[in-house]
Order: C-alpha cells, then sequence, then structure tokens
C-alpha cells in the first residue's frame, strides 16, 4: 500500500518499551481531543480521547495526558508492539464542529 | 457494524480532467467529512455535512471541488479540471453527532499527472 507520513517526525523504539509520542495543540479553546493511529494504505482510527475538563484518561495500554497550560497532549503506549508501528496524529475539537488534525509522528518499533 | 465504505481505491487522471469520489458512511451517522491528506501530512478538512447540509466548507476550493450529500447518506466529491497539486488520499469520515470521534474509510489515492 501507500506509504504515509514519508517526512514526518520520528520515533523509533524496541518492542517492549513504553513508547511516548507528543503534540502541541493550536487553539486555547479547544476542548476536546483525540488521538488516531494510521497504518499504510488506511484511513486514521481512533485510539482514546480526552476532555478539557480532564488532565488524564487510560485505555487498554494507552495512556493520554492533557497540560493545558502549555497546550501540550501526549500519547503514552506501554510494552510496545510492532503492530503499533504507524503514524499518530493528534486532533483538536474547539467545542463547535471541526476537527483540526496535527502533522503526525512515525513510530518505528524495532523487533 | 459495517465501516465508512469508499471507491475507489485508486485513480490516476491526467491534469484537466475530472474526477469523483464516492463515500458512504455509517449507518444512522449524521455527519460526514471529506479530508484531503497530502503526504507526510495531516488530513485536512475540506467539507462536513450535517445530514445533507454544508456545515463548513471553508477549505474548499469551491472553483473546482464541489461535494454533495444527497438524502443525507451517501456523498460524493467531485474534482473539475484537477491540478497536480491535488494529488493526494481523499479521506471521507463520519460520525454519530458533530465534533465527536470520527470513523474514517481508507481513503482514494488520486494521482493527477
Amino acid at each position: 500500500g501507500e506509504s504515509v507520513g514519508l517526512h514526518l517526525p520520528t520515533l523509533s523504539v524496541q518492542e517492549g518499551d513504553n513508547s511516548i509520542i507528543n503534540c502541541a495543540y493550536s487553539n486555547s479553546a479547544s476542548d476536546y481531543f483525540i488521538w488516531y493511529k494510521q497504518e499504510s494504505g488506511k484511513g486514521p482510527q481512533f485510539i482514546i480521547d480526552i476532555r478539557s475538563n480532564m488532565d488524564k484518561r487510560q485505555g487498554q495500554r494507552v495512556t493520554v495526558l492533557l497540560n493545558k497550560t502549555v497546550k501540550h497532549l501526549s500519547l503514552q503506549i506501554a510494552a510496545t508492539q510492532p503492530g503499533d508501528s504507524a503514524v499518530y496524529f493528534c486532533a483538536e475539537n474547539t467545542g463547535g464542529f471541526k476537527t483540526i488534525f496535527g502533522a503526525g509522528t512515525r513510530l518505528f518499533v524495532k523487533a | 457494524e459495517a465501516g465508512v465504505a469508499q471507491s475507489p481505491r485508486y485513480k490516476i487522471i491526467e491534469k484537466r480532467q475530472s474526477v469523483a469520489f464516492w463515500c458512504n458512511p455509517i449507518s444512522g451517522h449524521a455527519t460526514l467529512y471529506w479530508y484531503q491528506q497530502i503526504l507526510g501530512q495531516g488530513p485536512k478538512l475540506l467539507i462536513q455535512f450535517q445530514n445533507n447540509g454544508v456545515v463548513d466548507d471553508s477549505q474548499l476550493p469551491k472553483d473546482r471541488f464541489s461535494a454533495e450529500r444527497l438524502k443525507g447518506v451517501d456523498s460524493t466529491l467531485k474534482i473539475q479540471p484537477a491540478k497536480l497539486e491535488d494529488s493526494a488520499v481523499y479521506l471521507c469520515a463520519s460520525s454519530l453527532v458533530p465534533g465527536e470521534a470520527l470513523h474514517f474509510g481508507n481513503g482514494t489515492r488520486l494521482t493527477v499527472t
């Protein structure tokens, strides 16, 4: 399939290690944030979301942290697996209807 | 549930030709989005529908792009005439309510030569 994110920032981690992917968002009025995973040749897939009244939310092997003071979002993946290799996008929603995507980070997992 | 369906999967056209993409959202999803994703970038919203009405088309190049969502279900996105810079993946997404997490199709990869 076609490649996604040939020139994106890249994070390379060893299988089994924890991964942290960071994102700076632009609008201080944004109140809903989502992380998406995009594999080659596929559309983005929802991973986890968080609302602005929270600073942490946990899912299965994933945790999202939100720091509204510095407009920063992070995605932590525990015990990273080869299947986690993909491009990860953060997206923000400004309380209206529009979802705006960041530039993305490519995650490589080394076996 | 069945996911968002898009067709065709790939399309190659020459500049100045026209092209159309089709999207069938998840059943019951009132909100439908078309995004353009240029290689190496995040998806950029082109147009957003609520049922069959346009909510946001501020980023749609209206001199060449058009979209419709008849009967509030399927949607088509058309480019006429295409330019080289239109080469991208065109993603359709839907959500149950506006602003909530999006469900994406696998996109149509357009190459304009």
